[in-house]
């Protein structure tokens, strides 16, 4: 994933929010994505932002599009324990059919 | 009804075998593709198949040869395993590039 760019490990206390970042080069990408993988398990798709959006909400998952600095975040609200998992950035590009990852984060929740 | 289903989902051979994995979706979507996550939990596109035909191929070595029967298949066959090969593969087909759908995953370990 060196187009997208992700910090690796992130550990919050159960309750509280979580921010995952991701920070992305090339302007064109149409949609960027959020996905979850928990332990041996598949992709599982959390979210998405069109790249003409600032933000979205979805229940407990805030998406946040910062375009000038290609900057994009996660935020969960009232971490679980459940919420432990890889958190993965993913954009795809204009003219591309391929979907682009970021490194992954690993969010641990502690109770 | 699975989706996006792969066969088999855990896979242990040897150096210097031939395998192959197979994938398969009942969506009546016309692309599939393969990605790899590796052992350090990156994900990258590999092949893609729009109706039967290659349209993605990245830098893979020539010992990986996708093969799509028909819109609904298709499978990777690898030959002369490596341990680097050792990787989780995932399937994944799309009607729109923008929304692909991913299949569990199959874990191949070469010893």
């Amino acid at each position: 994933g060196e187009d997208v760019e992700q910090s690796l490990f992130l550990s919050v206390r159960e309750g509280d929010s979580s921010v995952i970042n991701c920070t992305y080069t090339d302007s064109s990408s149409t949609y960027l994505y959020w996905y979850k993988q928990e332990p041996g398990a598949g992709l599982q798709l959390l979210t998405y932002i069109f790249s003409n959006m600032d933000m979205k909400q979805d229940q407990r998952l805030t998406v946040l599009l910062n375009k000038k600095d290609k900057h994009l975040s996660l935020r969960i609200a009232d971490t679980q324990t459940g919420d432990s998992a890889i958190y993965f950035c993913a954009e795809i590009l204009t003219g591309r059919r391929a979907l682009t990852f970021g490194s992954g984060t690993r969010l641990q929740v502690q109770p | 009804d699975t989706a996006v289903s792969q066969t088999p989902k855990y896979l242990v051979t040897q150096m210097g075998n031939d395998k192959s994995i197979k994938c398969e979706q009942n969506l009546g979507h016309d692309t599939m593709y393969w990605y790899k996550q590796d052992s350090k939990k990156f994900l990258k596109i590999m092949f893609s198949y729009n109706n039967k035909e290659l349209i993605i191929n990245e830098t893979v070595p020539n010992r990986f040869s996708p093969k799509s029967p028909d819109k609904a298949h298709l499978n990777l066959h690898i030959n002369s395993l490596e341990l680097g090969d050792s990787a989780v593969y995932f399937c994944a087909s799309s009607q729109d590039p923008a929304w692909q759908y991913f299949g569990p995953g199959t874990r191949l370990t070469v010893t």
